[in-house]
């Protein structure tokens, strides 16, 4: 079974300063694919970045960097230079290489960028 | 190429109604997936169907079905509404769910939001 573990229900970040969101998971498939979501009141889920648990180097995609420690089980979600537009909701999920496109979600981080 | 489409954007129903909900991946891609996002429980996942077959299952009753068709659009249905249906229904599109060790990314559409009186 897989598990998603998002512990800061909300955050909040000054314009233009980095900000770290957690995501700790548990699986036991020994290949697994990691991604982060934000979700704007909109309701619409925006892929951001994806971490594959072979991958040798962290993932990153513009302002959006993954800090993955495989043996800490962690993949946390760097934001840098925060704007004002990043105030959402953050998912973190996992999916399993043998669980056909079945995204386990953790509860979310609502962040909120501070002008 | 266009993002995935849902229709319609939101519905009301009342108890016992049933409801289908349609979702066009993006062009290309052949796995669909459907997930039920309350506050209460969050994002659950609900059925992924690829090459119009039923690939994998969440934990939903029976009353929760759907279908793929061969130009890759799904459709999901629930029968006898009840109250605690009331969500915001999200389906995504990926190119194959897996491909080797590698997992695919899924691309959500805006999501149908049903409220069940």
């Amino acid at each position: 079974a897989q598990k998603i573990t998002q512990t800061q229900p909300g955050m909040f970040v000054q314009e233009k300063e980095a900000v770290t969101l957690d995501c700790t998971y548990d699986t036991s498939d020994p290949s697994y694919g990691l991604f982060w979501y934000k979700q704007p009141s909109s309701g619409e889920m925006i892929f951001l970045i994806y971490q594959g648990s072979y991958d040798q180097q962290n993932a990153t995609e513009g302002r959006y960097s993954l800090n993955f420690q495989k043996a800490r089980k962690s993949a946390n979600l760097v934001i840098s230079a925060s704007q004002l537009g990043d105030s959402a909701m953050y998912f973190c999920a996992s999916q399993g290489s043998s669980n056909t496109g079945k995204l386990i979600f953790g509860q979310g981080t609502t962040l909120q960028v501070k002008p | 190429k266009a993002g995935v489409t849902q229709t319609p954007r939101y519905l009301i129903k009342t108890r016992g109604q049933q409801v289908t909900l349609s979702c066009s991946p993006i062009s290309g891609h052949r796995s669909v997936s459907w997930y039920q996002q309350t506050p209460g429980q969050g994002l659950q996942f609900l059925f992924e169907y690829f090459s119009e077959t039923q690939r994998n299952k969440g934990n939903f009753p029976g009353r929760f079905s759907g279908r793929q068709f061969s130009n890759s659009r799904s459709e999901m249905n629930v029968s006898t509404l009840e109250l605690g249906d009331s969500a915001l229904y999200l389906c995504a599109s990926s190119s194959s769910g897996t491909s080797g060790r590698r997992v695919n990314e899924q691309f959500f559409g805006p999501g149908t939001r049903l409220t069940v009186l």
